[in-house]
């Protein structure tokens, strides 16, 4: 069974950062992309990063490029986040994601449980 | 970037009704269009890939159908545990963008 347990999150103040983990089980890690959406309080859901199967390559939304950054560390089965220079439009709660097959042009099947990033003074 | 607009924005039905959801793509995208089902405080879950091919697990009440630009989810007869709001994705396109989603709920 595929399990996706996410960690980090948390209060920030606007301009501070903060590092998201998710950790995967129940597949072969290194053989799939993964993703980050969020969903902004009572919003929909915003695309924000992917990263391939073994790292190589990274995509970001406009709304995060320059201040996130996606990796991953194929040994540990485990995926970050690292989010600098966060502003308040950026309070929402976080999901990892796993994509459907190997590759990135799929939608994305298994779903972290989410984790709430709070960016207030 | 293509542009994914969802409508209505919410509706609401009986049990048993049949529920139609539209989802349109600014342009071509073949059939790389994806449904998700975001229950109340839940976690998005995959319903159907490649605009028709449900999930297993997913019950058959629900279709998907389309190609192209124009889109479609059905659900054949409302029940109680289809309240949720329903997202279009397109995932052809770097920025897998998602729909602004369709509330549905019981009348």
């Amino acid at each position: 069974e595929v399990q996706l347990l996410q960690s980090g999150g948390g209060l920030v103040q606007p301009g501070g950062s903060l590092r998201l983990s998710c950790a995967a089980s129940g597949f072969t890690f290194v053989d799939y992309a993964m993703t980050w959406v969020r969903q902004s309080p009572g919003k929909g859901l915003e695309w924000v990063s992917s990263i391939s199967g073994r790292g190589t390559t990274t995509f970001y939304a406009d709304s995060v490029r320059g201040r996130f950054s996606i990796s991953r560390d194929n040994s540990k089965n485990t995926m970050f986040l690292q989010m600098n220079n966060l502003r308040a439009d950026d309070t929402a709660v976080y999901y990892c994601a796993k994509y459907y097959a190997s590759g990135t042009f799929y939608p994305f099947d298994s779903w972290g449980q989410g984790t709430l990033v709070t960016v207030s003074s | 970037d293509i542009q994914m607009t969802q409508s209505p924005s919410s509706l609401s039905a009986s049990v048993g009704d049949r529920v139609t959801l539209t989802c349109r793509a600014s342009q071509d995208i073949s059939d790389y269009l994806a449904w998700y089902q975001q229950r109340p405080g839940k976690v998005p879950r995959l319903l159907i890939f490649a605009a028709s091919t449900l999930q297993p697990g997913v019950p058959s009440r629900f279709s998907g159908s389309g190609s192209g630009t124009d889109f479609t989810l059905t659900i054949s007869s409302l029940q109680p545990e289809d309240v949720a709001t329903y997202y279009c994705q397109n995932f052809k396109s770097v920025s897998w963008a998602f729909g602004q989603g369709t509330r549905v709920d019981i009348k």
